[in-house]
């Protein structure tokens, strides 16, 4: 199985700050990298499809970058609803398998 | 829209089998574009896939090796839904279960675009 890690485990943040998540990959996914976002007792929302593709409806704060087996998820100016866990997903091979998660919280 | 809604029990007792179901509106289990997954959620585990099953002239499955011996994912056509049953649960299964979509399967874009609102089960006696 493909492992995807990701860092920081948490973070603290202000509103308005720049926040960067960073997953790696345990081998070359290519692109095909997903991020979502989830608030307590929400199931995982979709963020960012192939590494970078915006999902409709998420706000252009929110961007993806990354190839291979480093990977960025970055929010320009967190803003007050941002506060929540993100996580990475492959889906290069099954079974797809996830980040454990990087909590974003109010500093 | 696609609306994936959940429905089974929150608790089973440990070597008795947990069983869910995904009730699918907006879209059609026999889809052949798509795929239907479970996945669940616990503090230990994280998230994690089980399975899926999809239509493509006949039926497939496929399982995660951790749950392989005790997992069947079955689609109900005429519900247009799909189920979840794990058999021989122990505390380890307890976590949220999830149902969800991809909706662009096989390719570089897929992804999980559709989810259930997530059943928490305990294993407990």
């Amino acid at each position: 199985d493909i492992q995807m890690t990701q860092s920081p485990s948490s973070l603290s943040a202000s509103v308005g700050d720049r926040v960067t998540i960073t997953c790696r990959a345990s081998q070359s996914i290519s692109t095909y990298l997903n991020w979502y976002q989830q608030k307590p007792g929400k199931a995982p929302k979709l963020l960012i499809n192939a590494a970078s593709s915006l999902q409709s409806g998420v706000p252009s704060r929110f961007s993806g970058s990354g190839s291979g087996t480093d990977f960025t998820l970055t929010i320009s100016s967190l803003q007050p609803e941002d506060f929540a866990t993100y996580y990475c997903q492959q889906s290069y091979s099954t079974p797809q398998t996830f980040g454990q998660g990087t909590k974003v919280e109010i500093k | 829209q696609v609306q994936l809604q959940q429905s089974g029990a929150g608790l089973v007792k440990p070597s008795q089998t947990l069983s869910l179901t995904c009730a699918i509106s907006g879209d059609s289990v026999s889809s052949n574009s798509v795929v239907w997954n479970w996945i669940r959620q616990s503090p230990s585990r994280g998230l994690e896939w089980l399975g899926r099953t999809y239509y493509r002239s006949k039926w497939y499955n496929d399982y995660a090796v951790s749950v392989k011996s005790r997992i069947t994912i079955n689609p109900d056509t005429s519900k247009n839904q799909f189920s979840l049953q794990l058999n021989s649960v122990t505390p380890e299964d307890t976590a949220v279960y999830y149902c969800a979509r991809d909706g662009r399967p096989f390719t570089s874009r897929s992804l999980f675009d559709y989810w259930g609102q997530g059943t928490l089960v305990t294993v407990s006696s």
